[in-house]
């Protein structure tokens, strides 16, 4: 079983649409959480970080059940600009400081 | 340009050939991490530094794999021995400790033929 897991997708979806991303990790000792976005051939960018109680930047939510193990993003209102693949990202010890990356969900919003 | 940077940003290379790539972080951070990222999935930790020390390896890293940083600035990975499955993006990172929001440098892409 993979540390973090994603569905890839791609998810296709018009603009202004809101689209929500899931992952799942296996580290239930994990410290830290975070989505990054990554354009294509281009470097992971930081999007945010996912506290326990939910936190939200402009059209961008996040969520964390430490519970169930699981994070999700939900987007607002897409924007072709949106278009890029999502990370979801487990710092899984305070200590190390080294990430663990899902394999991305892709999304491509449409005109 | 103040932000992370990689050095050469593509090499192809013949199997059996040694490469060397380097990292230059932001100059205060003190932490330092490598990452591989194939086609298709997400970067995959390798090595990180805290300054000059090298203080966790992935079992990614064979014995083929090396990193150094000395003087904890810059940062060098040596890939000896090339194989077609080392071909992948080596993505340099760094942060200001161990909590600090981890920058990516624009990564190197390596093929091997």
């Amino acid at each position: 079983r993979k540390e973090v897991e994603q569905d890839p997708g791609p998810f296709n979806v018009p603009e202004g649409a809101t689209v929500a991303f899931n992952c799942t990790y296996s580290n239930s000792a994990s410290q830290s959480f975070f989505w990054y976005r990554q354009d294509c051939r281009k470097e992971p960018k930081l999007l945010m970080s996912v506290y326990s109680s939910g936190n939200e930047d402009g059209r961008f939510t996040a969520q964390l059940n430490r519970a169930s193990q699981y994070i999700s993003l939900l987007i607002r209102d897409s924007k072709l600009s949106d278009s890029a693949t999502y990370l979801c990202v487990v710092n899984p010890s305070g200590n190390t400081g080294k990430l663990i990356f899902g394999q991305g969900t892709t999304l491509q919003v449409k005109p | 340009d103040t932000g992370v940077s990689q050095d050469p940003r593509h090499k192809i290379t013949k199997r059996g050939q040694n490469v060397t790539f380097r990292c230059d972080p932001i100059s205060e951070h003190n932490r330092l991490y490598w990452y591989r990222q194939t086609l298709g999935q997400g970067p995959e930790f390798l090595t990180y530094f805290q300054n000059e020390a090298q203080l966790e390896k992935s079992r990614l890293l064979s014995d083929r794999f090396s990193a150094e940083r000395p003087k904890g600035s810059f940062s060098t990975l040596e890939i000896q021995r090339t194989e077609q499955g080392d071909s992948a993006m080596y993505l340099c990172a760094s942060s200001r400790g161990s909590l600090g929001e981890q920058y990516f440098g624009p990564g190197t892409r390596l093929t091997v033929t």
